[in-house]
């Protein structure tokens, strides 16, 4: 079946402006997670959303950062204000919940946000 | 802090010979491990994990070990093929599970020459 998919692939924007970032999870994945990569970094976790819980925004690095799962699937992260430091590759990925291999996150492509 | 770590930025084999890839951990309540691979311009794509009950998990060319008291786990792909040549990260999880927030290390470039 279809992987996780992301838009834009790339996103160029000024300082200032706010920028969307949209991922649809695989379908019937109930987990869905935000990561970032910023140059020469691993990946830095942001949220999750686990269904009709409250998500786990704990790795938010500002409240410019914010992030939506709508009807328990498609999300948005939504950068407001985007400054220089944002610039990264922010990375989607979605999991089943259970034991084992339904757990395992599966990755989308990325998105390549550059702040000039 | 930086509570996952790769200390080895890239890694350079023959084609044939063993990859050793070293990871370590600082938090004591990481009981998940995981690799991915990553091709340039891809998601990282899942390799192989073990839960902190087990020392050894095997999967084909790919086996990571687990030193529990080190904090320290390795992933040994045996033999290397060029198609490997990508960068690999682990992760850790809390909880005995995947599922959850991962924190990753920084990766190491894998380099296998023909």
């Amino acid at each position: 079946g279809a992987g996780v998919s992301q838009s834009p692939s790339n996103k160029v924007t000024e300082k200032g402006k706010d920028v969307e970032l949209r991922c649809d999870p695989i379908s019937g994945h109930t987990a869905l997670y935000w990561y970032r990569q910023s140059l020469g970094q691993g990946l830095e976790f942001l949220i999750y959303f686990q269904g009709n819980s409250a998500p786990d925004k704990s790795g938010l690095p500002s409240d410019r950062f914010s992030a939506e799962r709508t009807g328990g699937s498609v999300s948005t992260l939504t950068i407001q204000r985007t400054q220089q430091e944002d610039s990264a590759v922010y990375l989607c990925a979605s999991s089943g919940v259970g034991t084992g291999m339904t757990d395992t996150q599966y990755f989308g492509p990325g998105t390549r946000l550059t702040v000039l | 802090d930086q509570q996952v770590k790769q200390n080895s930025p890239s890694l350079s084999v023959q084609e044939g010979r063993i990859s050793i890839l070293n990871c370590d951990y600082t938090n004591s309540m990481f009981d998940y491990f995981l690799w991915y691979k990553k091709y340039p311009a891809e998601g990282p794509t899942f390799l192989i994990s073990i839960s902190s009950i087990k020392d050894k998990n095997e999967d084909g060319r790919f086996t990571v070990f687990l030193n529990k008291s080190a904090k320290h786990l390795s992933l040994h792909i045996v033999p290397s093929q060029p198609g490997d040549s990508a960068v690999y990260f682990c992760a850790a999880a809390a909880g005995g599970t995947s599922y959850g927030k991962l924190t990753f290390g920084q990766g190491t470039i894998l380099t296998v020459h023909p």
